[in-house]
This record gives C-alpha cells, sequence and structure tokens, in this order.
C-alpha cells in the first residue's frame, strides 16, 4: 500500500490530452512539493517534473504537472505512442521523515 | 556527460550482506545528494534514504533504519548502500540517483534527475 495513491492505469488515444492524478495528505503533497517520473520498460526512471510544475531542461511542454491542497496531477496533451509507460508521484513525507512514490500509473497509448 | 554507473548484480543468499556502488561522473560530486531507490519485480518505486556528498550526513527510510548504511568516497566520486540481513522481499533493482532542486534541504526537497543503470540484487537460498 503506498502513501501516495495513484490510478493503476490510464489510456488514451494519439493526440488526446490525459491526466494522471496523485492523492496524499497534509504531511507529504499537503506541505511539500510533487515531482514526477517516467518509467520505460525496462529501464531507470526519468525525472519528469519537479517542484510541482517545473520542466527540467529537454523534457517536452507536452508535459505539465498541477498541485492543490494534498493533490497532484500531470497532464500529457498530444499523446504519442513513445509515452507508453509508468509513471510515478513523488514528494517527501513529514511524518515519515523520509520520501515517498505513489504506486504507479500504467499509461496505454490505444 | 553526467552519469552514474552502478556495479553489477548480486545473488546472495538469505542473512547475508551486499554493498552497491554508484560512481558519478561529469559534475562536482560533492555539490549533490545521493538517494537510494529500489524497485521489486513487478512493483513501484520505494526510497530507502539520501547521503550528502559533501558532509555525509544521512537519511534512511524508517523500515531499513538498522540494516542500511550509505557511504560515499569523495577521492573516487562514489556513493555505496550496503544492506544487511538480506530477506528474500529485498529482491529488487536498486538505483541511485542524484538530488537536484533541493537547495539545502538535506535530501528534502530534491527531485532525482540523473539515475544510475540499477543493479539486480537477488536473495534466494
Amino acid at each position: 500500500q503506498s502513501v501516495l495513491t495513484q490510478p493503476p492505469s490510464a489510456s488514451g488515444t494519439p493526440g488526446q490530452r490525459v491526466t494522471i492524478s496523485c492523492s496524499g495528505s497534509s504531511s507529504n503533497i499537503g506541505s511539500n512539493t510533487v515531482n514526477w517520473y517516467q518509467q520505460l520498460p525496462g529501464t531507470a526512471p526519468k525525472l519528469l517534473i519537479y517542484s510541482n510544475n517545473q520542466r527540467p531542461s529537454g523534457v517536452p511542454d507536452r508535459f505539465s504537472g498541477s498541485k492543490s491542497g494534498t493533490s497532484a496531477s500531470l497532464a500529457i496533451s498530444g499523446l504519442q505512442s513513445e509515452d507508453e509507460a509508468d509513471y510515478y508521484c513523488a514528494a517527501w513525507d513529514d511524518s515519515l521523515n523520509g520520501g515517498v512514490f505513489g504506486g504507479g500509473t500504467k499509461l496505454t497509448v490505444l | 556527460q553526467v552519469q552514474l554507473v552502478q556495479s553489477g548484480a548480486e545473488v546472495k543468499k538469505p542473512g547475508a550482506s551486499v554493498k552497491v556502488s554508484c560512481k558519478a561522473s561529469g559534475y562536482t560530486f560533492t555539490s549533490y545528494g545521493i538517494s537510494w531507490v529500489r524497485q521489486a519485480p513487478g512493483q513501484g518505486l520505494e526510497w530507502m534514504g539520501w547521503i550528502s556528498a559533501y558532509n555525509g550526513n544521512t537519511n534512511y527510510a524508517q523500515k531499513l533504519q538498522g540494516r542500511v548504511t550509505m557511504t560515499t568516497d569523495t577521492s573516487t566520486s562514489t556513493a555505496y548502500m550496503e544492506l544487511r540481513s538480506l530477506r528474500s522481499d529485498d529482491t529488487a533493482v536498486y538505483y541511485c540517483a542524484r538530488g537536484n532542486y533541493g537547495g539545502n534541504s538535506e535530501g528534502r526537497d530534491d527531485a532525482f534527475d540523473i539515475w544510475g543503470q540499477g543493479t539486480m540484487v537477488t536473495v534466494s537460498s
């Protein structure tokens, strides 16, 4: 059972916009920043979004992040086949005094 | 280029210890912290802990306290993660990752912007 809650799966067709939610509590998302990672099959995770809504250099602007209260979301617009991957949210948890991840969302491009 | 290169796969018996290395290159090693994250087969990501490459300060996940030790060797720009008293549920891919964007937050606000390739650790009798 992950501290941060994500839907196990999401899907969309090429060109569509999809969103992935991440729900937490006052001790994690509610008081700390959220990061998002993309993991392609058989590879290490890749940072997509940091500090709730900032994109590292090289990440397409099709990817965007937002946070409100104890929830966060990752949006992917103009969906492409190469976006098919697992997506994880992450944050610091003050009660655990450690990092926590969501359980991951498997995105399928139909 | 900026990269983290980890040591190779390990097979260990229950009760043994494993030490995984993570060699950094392409950046000033002591300017960033290193976190360790593991992923059991078919499962999600789990944060294990953080170490400052600047002063060696550490912060370990509560569930691993007493079994894990993270260290660094600044002379070789290498971070190490040792896990003791291995159990079958420690079987996982272990990743090191550079912490960035967090300022002087002791890892709390870090995002992991560079990842090692992963090291498979199998615990089996």
